[in-house]
């Protein structure tokens, strides 16, 4: 069954670091997206990204935060100046078009020391 | 906007009795009501859903859950606990028509004692 897949598992990095997450959405998926999980709080959504744009983001997604996607298959969210703050598990998500059901990915653990 | 609210961060129960995890929700148009089961160290997996047909939907592994439009309420049950059900269970709400984002509740971790 298509899964979606996420790298690293695990990232630790300093703060003011950049990092970037990558996630493979499954194949014929055209909507991706990205939530994150503060240990110990809800899973919040950060962003969607339709038709080579972002379609929705919400106020955590600030000017620190960007998506791409660079080729076919990769989706990334890019942190560029990292703060202790955004520990957190990020999740990718996927789904296709006409559908209500999103598939995530197994998370990245980022760590901000 | 919309919210979700779960009752209950922590539910034991013992293998073989009734599992009920309580989800209330709000949102001011209808919606798309889902549960989601994280094991330890995987990814969120969808356990069903309800998109506005049968108000009783069937998931996986037994479980299921009932859409009460009076209550916005969307409770999921499993008629008898099985050691491997424990985990963390996510209720969430999607707007139709208003955007693709899921929010979800705080989680309820279920253990289940042998």
């Amino acid at each position: 069954e298509p899964e979606v897949t996420q790298t690293p598992s695990h990232q630790v990095t300093q703060m003011g670091q950049e990092v970037i997450l990558r996630c493979v959405p499954i194949s014929n998926h055209l909507y991706f997206y990205w939530y994150r999980q503060i240990l110990g709080q809800k899973v919040e959504f950060l962003v969607s990204f339709y038709n080579n744009e972002i379609s929705e983001k919400s106020e955590i997604f600030d000017d620190q935060f960007s998506v791409e996607r660079p080729d076919g298959s990769n989706f990334t969210l890019k942190i560029r100046s990292t703060k202790l703050e955004d520990s957190a598990m990020y999740f990718c998500a996927s789904s296709v078009e006409g559908s209500e059901t999103q598939y995530f990915g197994p998370g990245t653990r980022l760590l901000v020391l | 906007a919309q919210s979700v609210t779960q009752l209950g961060s922590h539910v034991s129960v013992s293998e073989g009795a009734l599992v009920l995890l309580r989800c209330n929700y709000s949102s001011s148009v209808p919606p798309y009501l889902f549960w989601y089961v994280q094991y330890p160290n995987q990814g969120l997996q969808l356990l069903l859903k309800y998109t506005s047909a049968a108000t009783l939907v069937k998931g996986i592994n037994g479980f299921e859950a009932e859409f009460k439009k009076s209550e916005t309420s969307f409770h999921l049950t499993k008629p008898s606990a099985h050691m491997s059900d424990a985990a963390e269970y996510f209720c969430a709400v999607r707007a139709k028509a208003a955007g693709n984002k899921l929010t979800f509740g705080g989680g309820t971790r279920v253990l289940v004692k042998p």
